[in-house]
């Protein structure tokens, strides 16, 4: 079974228009997050999520917005698509926060904004 | 906030060695190391903890200078399985940051 599974793996979308990436994991973990993967590589946090808290990093547009229906659960929908929005966007969980344990991801979804 | 890694890229033949550097501007209070493959998802290496423990590979070993805000991960007699990009990456609670990444490539 797969630990973080992200649907869809691809995503080809016009700009202007509203997307969601799902996200679901079967560890029982508590805290979940997204990031996002530029062309460069670089991975930044967008959001993380546990039961009583979410904490958002400053810098992300608010046009993206976390949802988060139950603990296995946490979705990513973004509105008014932009061209920059363009990157592979990994969904994330761990026990409890970072600290010591490790984190899984899913396999990522592929935006494309044309 | 981002720790920054050196060098960027490497490119190395099998059977060599390679030592990749993560700094940090904060305080560390533990230090990961991943290794994404490309195309996939970053895959958990190991963790290194305040005070000396580790966890993790078993042929990669890294070391965690808390005093200084580094940490370095030793690769030795590489493999062509270990061609990736390497992410350190550091965090305390909710928020984790990871490192600037250094490209390894591995060859024949």
């Amino acid at each position: 079974d797969t630990a973080v599974s992200q649907t869809p793996k691809y995503l080809v979308t016009q700009m202007g228009n509203d997307k969601s990436i799902k996200c679901e994991q079967n560890l029982g973990h508590d805290t979940m997050y997204w990031y996002k993967q530029d062309s460069k590589k670089f991975l930044k946090i967008m959001f993380s999520y546990n039961n009583k808290e979410l904490i958002i990093n400053e810098t992300v547009p608010n046009r993206f917005s976390p949802k988060s229906p139950d603990k296995a659960h946490l979705n990513l929908h973004i509105n008014s698509l932009e061209l920059g929005d363009s990157a592979v966007y990994f969904c994330a969980s761990s026990s409890l926060g970072w600290g010591n344990t490790e984190a899984f991801f899913g396999q990522g979804t592929r935006l494309t904004v044309v | 906030q981002q720790p920054v890694q050196s060098p960027q890229a490497v490119i190395l033949r099998e059977g060599e060695d390679a030592v990749i550097n993560c700094s940090s501007s904060k305080a560390l209070y533990s230090v990961h190391w991943y290794r994404q493959k490309h195309g996939e998802a970053p895959v958990f290496l190991m963790i290194l903890l305040k005070g000396g423990e580790q966890k993790g590979h078993e042929k990669i070993s890294a070391s965690f200078n808390e005093k200084k805000q580094q940490s370095s991960l030793y690769l030795t007699a590489s493999q062509l399985s270990y061609s990736g990009t390497y992410f350190c990456g550091t965090g305390l609670g909710n928020q984790f940051y990871f490192g600037t990444g250094t490209s390894l490539t591995v060859i024949p």
